[in-house]
């Protein structure tokens, strides 16, 4: 069945970039997502992109995608403080008469100063 | 921007309640989802719904059921409350095949 995997932690310096991957097994997925989830909160969706793109950039945000490996990657330039939170990979798949999102177990950000 | 709220950040319930979370969309969505989020588990899918009426059991649903009888608003039952349905719980909404907008997330205690 569907799988998406991601990290469970990850460290960086204030000011450095972070990279965060995720794979995923579906190939037939539609779309691919990255939500921001901070303590308490529900999730943000971030950016995503389509299964034909292969990068899409947003401000400090760049998403990769590797369809051949089913790879997928989120890269934060100049990290902040406020970056800290969990980030969840998702993968888009039909599931009957619906579009499911499948969900990685999240990766949480923290940032050293 | 598309507002999806939760009724209740925080709910506190006893064991045997029948516990009603509501969840509104303002975004005329056809989809709606509800999942939980647990430590060390992830998101899963409890049920959705893809029309007002309509829905289809999720990976989880033991335990819950639904109502959709407005397209904006899905509600999760919990039949009769357990102490293993003690859990965050998020309500999402999408157009078919478009990302899921999530709302804040109640966080559900049975005591």
């Amino acid at each position: 069945g569907e799988d998406v995997e991601q990290s469970l932690f990850l460290s960086v310096r204030e000011g450095d970039s972070s990279v965060i991957n995720c794979t995923y097994t579906d190939s037939s997925s539609t779309y691919l997502y990255w939500y921001k989830q901070e303590p308490g909160a529900g999730l943000q969706l971030l950016t995503y992109i389509f299964s034909n793109m292969d990068m899409k950039q947003d401000q400090r945000l760049t998403v990769l995608l590797n369809k051949k490996d089913k790879h997928l990657s989120l890269r934060i330039a100049d990290t902040q403080t406020g970056d800290s939170a969990i980030y969840f990979c998702a993968e888009s798949a039909l599931y009957s008469s619906a579009s499911k999102i499948i969900f990685g177990s999240g990766t949480r950000l923290s940032i050293r100063p | 921007d598309v507002k999806v709220t939760q009724s209740s950040r925080y709910l506190v319930k006893r064991t045997g309640e029948k516990v009603f979370l509501e969840c509104v969309q303002d975004m005329d969505h056809e989809n709606m989802f509800w999942y939980r989020q647990d430590p060390g588990l992830g998101l899963r899918l409890i049920y959705f719904s893809y029309d007002v009426k309509m829905k289809e059991k999720g990976d989880i649903p033991e335990g819950y059921s639904v109502s959709r009888e407005k397209k904006e608003r899905f509600s999760l039952i919990l039949e009769s409350a357990s102490t293993n349905q003690t859990s965050m719980y998020l309500c999402a909404s999408s157009f078919l095949g478009g990302p899921q907008h999530f709302g804040d997330g109640t966080r559900l205690s049975i005591l």
